[in-house]
């Protein structure tokens, strides 16, 4: 079974303080994305990755940074937190199939981030 | 811009009822559409669609595709509390990305 993991669950910040979100996935994925989801506003996406040390912005990149070192991990990085980032965040991964592209992702169990 | 609108929102029933949740598109370079189930925590997969016509099938869940009309749609039948939960539509538009774009979600909630 694909798994995808997130290093926190829940995490309370203050304003102005940087803040990394961690994503480790175990299926040897070429590709792994961060949304964030909001009510009303559906998921959308932050940035993906298709490769170790590539990064795509999504369609709400401004205020996030990302980091994909190797292969297995993804991380999120607000560089100052504000309140309108208090959100759901989501990790996601896919095998990329050429023919079809990636299809199918496997998301972690997420990390909801507040920022006083 | 790629667009995924699902219909309805939200849809309350009571236990045994069969719903039909609907999910339209207008996107560039289609691949597949997607459908997920998200309870309280993260989205689980349910169906990939890439063809017209071909319902996909998972006990009382079953899904159609019509790439002319652009359009999905999600049937539950003898619906259980358990089913209560948002249903997601996605939508991979082919441009050399693989990312997915997603509607609001359906907020399905199944009362006994």
């Amino acid at each position: 079974d694909v798994k995808v993991t997130q290093s926190s669950r829940y995490l309370v910040k203050r304003t102005g303080e940087k803040v990394f979100l961690e994503c480790v996935q175990d299926m040897d994925h070429e590709n792994m994305f961060w949304y964030r989801q909001d009510p009303g506003l559906g998921l959308r996406l932050i940035y993906f990755s298709y490769d170790v040390k590539m990064k795509e912005k999504g369609d709400i990149p401004e205020g996030y940074s990302v980091s994909r070192e190797k292969k297995e991990r993804f991380s999120l990085i607000l560089e100052s937190a504000s309140t309108n980032q208090t959100s759901m965040y989501l990790c996601a991964s896919s095998l990329c199939v050429e023919w079809r592209g990636g299809g199918e992702q496997f998301f972690g169990p997420g990390t909801r981030l507040t920022v006083l | 811009e790629d667009k995924v609108v699902q219909s309805p929102l939200s849809l309350v029933v009571h236990e045994g009822d069969t719903v039909t949740l609907n999910c339209s598109y207008e996107v560039t370079n289609f691949r597949s559409l997607l459908w997920y189930k998200q309870e309280k925590k993260a989205p689980t997969f349910l169906f990939m669609l890439t063809s017209s016509g071909i319902e996909k099938k998972s006990g009382r869940l079953s899904s159609i595709l019509d790439k002319k009309e652009l359009f999905s749609i999600l049937n539950i039948t003898a619906t259980q509390t358990g089913d209560s939960a948002v249903y997601l539509c996605a939508v991979e538009a082919g441009s050399g990305s693989e990312k997915l774009v997603f509607g609001k979600g359906t907020k399905l909630t199944v009362n006994p």
